[in-house]
């Protein structure tokens, strides 16, 4: 079964970017869509974007100014980088692996997900 | 915009059937996802395609999903199942959440 850990900085100063990298074991990143969502603290989920191994991406257009996701298929990984974050960003974030999915596009289900790791933003 | 509505909270005997339901324009015509967070935890995948169960999540554990309203139907619902749940589904590329059901088994 798909694994997922996420890691980085637990604290970003505003107008600084946040850099969260999603380490996949038990499948290969060259297999799925793979997917960062977020979770403000006590709020629902928000999906932040998306991306395949070939290179396509996918982006909330509430994020897409300030979002990239990349892949590093040599080491299983999958990294988030948000630009100029403010107090808003401070949330829980998730990267999850996606179901369902064709070799152009995704509009699958979120299937296996990390624990989420905690990022605040505050100088 | 688009948006998936969901009731704030279910309250739920031990035993019954707990149906928790999201409500959009058109929902039926789109496939709808449902995921389940106890608190403290990332959440989990209960049902896809409107109706799948993947295998680990139990049986008492169904979704429909017809005209404007998916549903997400507990049967014989335990103390395990206290958590909170989303539905998901996709419009214009954009992959959508409702605002997340309190579920309580009392």
């Amino acid at each position: 079964q798909v694994q997922l850990q996420e890691s980085g900085p637990g604290l970003v100063k505003p107008a600084e970017p946040l850099s969260l990298t999603c380490t996949v074991s038990g499948g290969s990143t060259s297999s799925y869509y793979w997917s960062w969502i977020r979770q403000s603290p006590g709020k629902g989920l928000e999906w932040i974007g998306y991306i395949y191994y070939s290179g396509i991406t996918n982006y909330n257009p509430s994020l897409k100014s300030r979002v990239t996701i990349s892949v590093d298929t040599s080491k299983n990984q999958v990294s988030l980088k948000l630009n100029s974050v403010t107090a808003a960003d401070t949330a829980v974030y998730f990267c999850a692996s996606m179901g369902d999915c064709s070799a152009t596009t995704c509009y699958g289900y979120l299937h296996h997900w990390g624990q989420g790791t905690l990022v605040t933003v505050s100088s | 915009s688009y948006e998936l509505t969901q009731p704030p909270s279910v309250s739920v005997s031990p035993g019954q059937t707990a149906s928790i339901t999201c409500f959009g324009d058109k929902l039926g015509n789109k496939y709808a996802s449902w995921y389940q967070q106890k608190a403290g935890q990332s959440p989990v995948l209960v049902i896809y395609q409107d109706k799948k169960r993947p295998s680990e999540i139990p049986e008492r554990f169904s979704g429909s999903n017809s005209g404007n309203t998916a549903t997400l139907t507990i049967s014989g619902t335990q103390a395990v199942d206290e958590a909170d749940y989303y539905c998901q589904a996709w419009d214009s590329s954009t992959a959508l959440f409702g605002g997340g059901t309190k579920l309580t088994v009392l």
